[in-house]
């Protein structure tokens, strides 16, 4: 059965920092692996989709990077900003068994001015 | 476009009443769907997939059911709710390939 964790489960940073949020999953056999941004109240946007064949994907700030070996993922965010706070969470879709994907319980993340 | 419309967006409900959420997505034609529950301060929970109409695979056991009556719409149903139900409801769709999901703004539930 797959697992995915997220550590911290919340983060407080000042303006400016780079900072990363970290994924794990217990089973290494993945199809892609997405990370997404949930603001408060609202449905989940999508940053990143790293495929199981790739290593690592840059969207702006942000770069996803991905071991699938060792069951790991990072989002690194260059530059952190006030707007930059909200929840993250990382999604694992499986490589076989369905169309199912797993989600982690989140980084909150607080990004002060 | 790949919108997806989710509604009602809030809903309060007694213990024993049914329920109806309905998705409809827009854009390419045989999508991937999924309903996703997220409890206070945790994380997403699937409850349903479908690959197709009339196709429905459940995740968790509960009394909670859902129904594939056209390609693009998804309806997510109880006939009797319980305080345990209460949550935030998600609908998503994958797109073929790489499926990667794309949400709707969710059905907030709260059942007294």
């Amino acid at each position: 059965k797959q697992e995915v964790t997220q550590i911290p489960a919340a983060l407080s940073v000042p303006e400016g920092e780079n900072l990363v949020l970290n994924c794990s999953f217990t089973d290494s056999a993945i199809y892609n692996l997405q990370w997404f941004r949930q603001d408060p109240g609202k449905g989940l946007t999508s940053l990143l989709l790293i495929q199981s064949s790739q290593r690592e994907q840059t969207s702006g700030r942000l770069n996803a990077s991905l071991d699938k070996s060792s069951g790991r993922s990072t989002l690194y965010i260059a530059a952190s900003q006030p707007g930059d706070s909200a929840t993250y969470l990382c999604a694992v879709r499986r490589n076989t068994g369905g169309f199912k994907t797993i989600f982690g319980a989140g980084t909150r993340l607080f990004v002060k001015a | 476009s790949q919108t997806i419309h989710q509604w009602p967006a809030t809903l309060v409900q007694p213990v024993g009443s049914p329920l109806s959420l309905e998705c409809t997505v827009e854009g390419t034609s045989n999508p991937n769907l999924y309903w996703y529950r997220q409890a206070a301060g945790r994380g997403l929970q699937l409850l349903f997939y479908s690959v197709g109409i009339g196709q429905i695979s459940s995740e968790v056991p509960q009394n909670l059911s859902a129904s594939r009556p056209q390609d693009r719409q998804f309806i997510l149903s109880s006939k009797k709710l319980l305080l345990s139900d209460s949550g935030f409801y998600l609908c998503a769709r994958g797109t073929s390939g790489a499926n990667v999901l794309t949400f709707g703004a969710g059905s907030r539930l709260t059942v007294l």
